[in-house]
């Protein structure tokens, strides 16, 4: 059975950084994608970026060319997304979600999401 | 990138009605086409992927057809814990899309 578990809400200052995490419980860590997603309060669900571990390779969405950096950690089955340069824009509960062992995949599993609030 | 337009954006129907909600994509995304269900306060849940598989547990009331530019997900009987939100979303192209979800209210 696969778990995801993300960090804790987040209360960041416009202009700083903020690094969210999502430990996999279950299954094959490397070789599945792991993405993650934001929404902003009542609005839609936003593809950000993904990572298959055991490739070591990333994508993301442009609008996020330059802010966002997604890792892994496979000696602990954990996922990063680190966002810079925060603006109240970015206000939303972001999830990662795990995929099949594809670039091409739906996600089957996700974490229970974390809020972030950028506020002054 | 590719625009996934989804319809109704409300859909009001009752318990026991069939209920189909649309999404079109603006260029083909083969069969690469899921489809999510989210409730309030919840983090979303796969219900269909590759345009027609259900996933892992989803109750055979739910169903997915399309492939292309159309896909259609049909609730046959409407069960009370079905009001919520579904979106589409296609992973056959970069970047990975979301369509603007259907609400599915009493």
């Amino acid at each position: 059975q696969v778990h995801l578990v993300q960090s804790g809400a987040e209360v960041k200052k416009p202009g700083s950084s903020v690094k969210v995490s999502c430990k996999v419980f279950g299954g094959t860590f490397s070789s599945n994608d792991i993405t993650w997603v934001r929404q902003a309060p009542g609005q839609g669900l936003e593809w950000m970026g993904g990572i298959i571990p055991a490739y070591r390779s990333t994508s993301h969405a442009q609008k996020f060319q330059g802010r966002i950096t997604i890792t892994a950690d496979g000696s602990t089955s954990t996922a990063y997304m680190e966002l810079r340069s925060l603006r109240s824009d970015d206000t939303a509960v972001y999830y990662c979600a795990r995929g099949g062992a594809t670039v091409t995949t739906a996600w089957f599993h996700w974490g229970q999401g974390t809020l972030v609030i950028v506020s002054s | 990138e590719v625009v996934m337009t989804q319809s109704p954006a409300t859909l009001s129907v009752s318990p026991g009605e069939r209920a189909t909600l649309s999404c079109r994509a603006s260029q083909s995304v083969s069969s690469r086409l899921a489809w999510y269900q989210q409730k309030p306060g919840q983090a979303p849940s796969l219900l269909i992927y590759d345009a027609s598989t259900r996933a892992t547990g989803i109750p055979a009331r739910f169903s997915g057809s399309g492939s292309g530019t159309e896909f259609t997900l049909t609730i046959s009987s409407l069960q009370s814990e079905d009001f919520a939100i579904y979106y589409c979303q296609q992973y056959n192209n970069w970047p990975r899309t979301f369509g603007q979800g259907t609400k599915v209210e009493v």
